[in-house]
């Protein structure tokens, strides 16, 4: 039973190019969580999708970040002209459904480098 | 503002022995879930404990246990028996039921937990 799936594990970039980290959920999962990790810190939430629907974005940047979900296929996080800022590690978590109480299943995470 | 804080960045205990590491938390909710996650070297993070709010016995899991302080908003796990397997970031986070915050766990920064022969 394969658990969540994230690629790429290592992405580099140079400034002003873009980004896309994809992450398939664990089998019968349909929520999707995306957190970011910076250096020192703890995971700092940035969105939580359903299928085709984005649910809590609250933790996403304002600009140049996008989430989705799509009815097939993974979920994409997308990363248009990225900053050395954005330079993390982005970890992708699932759930059957949404409880608060509930586990997440968390991938191994995209390491993302900005030269 | 919801804030977890976890008060010791790096710790290590001989093999066998007995470790704690502490968290504290602050929220408004009176309803809400606390967690204990770990990140061992592969990255991948998995759960080691969970305890809800409204519940006063402490949650177990194995050689892992919790000391939960309602009043302190504190969350303290203890590791039994440390095994060289539980060398790895520990993070502690907590969720509530409170609207807006779906899937939003809010997580401290960690403790890096080394477990030495």
């Amino acid at each position: 039973n394969a658990g969540v799936m994230q690629n790429p594990r290592h992405l580099v970039r140079r400034r002003g190019q873009e980004a896309r980290l994809r992450c398939s959920p664990m089998k019968g999962h349909s929520h999707v969580y995306w957190y970011r990790q910076l250096p020192e810190e703890g995971l700092k939430f940035m969105v939580y999708l359903q299928k085709e629907n984005i649910i809590d974005e609250s933790g996403m940047p304002k600009e140049r970040f996008s989430a989705e979900f799509p009815k097939e296929g993974p979920s994409i996080l997308r990363i248009q002209q990225v900053v050395r800022g954005d330079s993390a590690a982005y970890f992708c978590a699932s759930s059957p459904r949404w409880d608060p109480r509930g586990e997440l299943f968390f991938g191994e995470g995209s390491r993302l480098t900005v030269l | 503002a919801q804030t977890v804080t976890q008060s010791q960045p790096e710790m290590s205990v001989q093999e066998a022995e007995t470790v704690t590491l502490s968290c504290t938390y602050d929220t408004s909710e009176s309803n809400y879930y606390l967690f204990w996650y770990k990140q061992p070297p592969s990255r991948q993070m998995i759960l080691v404990i969970r305890q809800e709010a409204y519940k006063q016995q402490n949650a177990t899991e194995n050689r892992f246990s919790v000391n939960f302080q309602k009043a302190a908003k504190s969350f303290s796990l203890k590791i039994s028996d440390s095994q060289l397997g539980d060398t790895a970031m520990y993070f502690c986070a907590f969720s509530t039921q409170g609207g807006g915050s779906q899937g939003n766990l809010i997580f401290g920064k960690g403790t890096k937990l080394s477990v030495k022969p």
